[in-house]
């Protein structure tokens, strides 16, 4: 299957603070990119869906002036918590697909500590 | 809005066991895919196998198998000769295929512990 790519695996940050988080498709193009939250012993809830070259689509309830989504390019989308406060402490996951291709590849997760 | 229902938060099996993952969901659409993924410790998100609803014929893939029953929206996923490396999260996910690719909708997951 094909390679998806999260950087970082672990950060931590200060309260106040703002923190990127990179999703990379390897071998493939992504034109859609999808932003996941878990948390400890749940299951993953959709935060947002960034498609290349247009503005990314949030879920309810999410905020986007908090959770910065950005997908420049075919093969590198970014979330960008800011002010980050410990309660954005998470794990958050990507996925990223190929418009033809009905199959979401995951990234490997970054595991969020605000402190 | 798509909805998936797994019911068994935890599951216990010996090795070479079979065990079965329950797993249902409600949707409108006609057309769309099922898919069961694998989290182990790692956290990494790892798929099983996967479902086009259109096709009658249940997906194996090795020693997993699955069950799909599309009158009464279910989906359950098969286990054969279970091994220590199975243990992990499972989360059954739903997608609707609408030409262009799509979100997943995950239950919430059961946690599958394999013994000795």
């Amino acid at each position: 299957g094909a390679v998806v790519s999260q950087h970082p695996s672990r950060v931590i940050c200060k309260s106040g603070t703002s923190v990127k988080i990179e999703c990379r498709s390897l071998d493939f193009q992504a034109t859609t990119m999808f932003w996941y939250r878990q948390f400890p012993k749940q299951s993953l809830m959709l935060m947002a869906t960034s498609n290349e070259g247009s503005k990314a689509t949030y879920e309810q309830g999410v905020e986007k002036d908090k959770f910065l989504i950005n997908h420049a390019s075919l093969t590198l989308s970014t979330l960008t918590v800011t002010s980050a406060h410990p309660e954005d402490s998470s794990f958050y996951i990507c996925s990223a697909s190929h418009v033809s291709d009905d199959e979401a590849f995951f990234g490997q997760g970054t595991r969020l500590t605000v402190v | 809005a798509q909805t998936v229902t797994q019911s068994q938060p935890e599951m216990s099996v010996q090795e070479a066991e079979t065990v079965t993952l329950s797993c249902t969901y409600d949707t409108s659409e006609s057309n769309y895919y099922l898919f069961w993924y694998k989290q182990p410790p790692s956290r990494q998100m790892i798929l099983v196998i996967r479902q086009e609803a259109y096709k009658q014929q249940n997906a194996t893939e090795n020693r997993f198998s699955v069950n799909f029953q599309k009158a009464a929206k279910s989906f359950s996923l098969k286990i054969s000769d279970s091994q220590l490396g199975d243990t992990a999260m499972y989360f059954c996910a739903f997608m609707a295929t609408t030409g262009t690719a799509s979100k997943l909708t995950f239950g919430t997951g059961t946690r599958l512990q394999v013994t000795l």
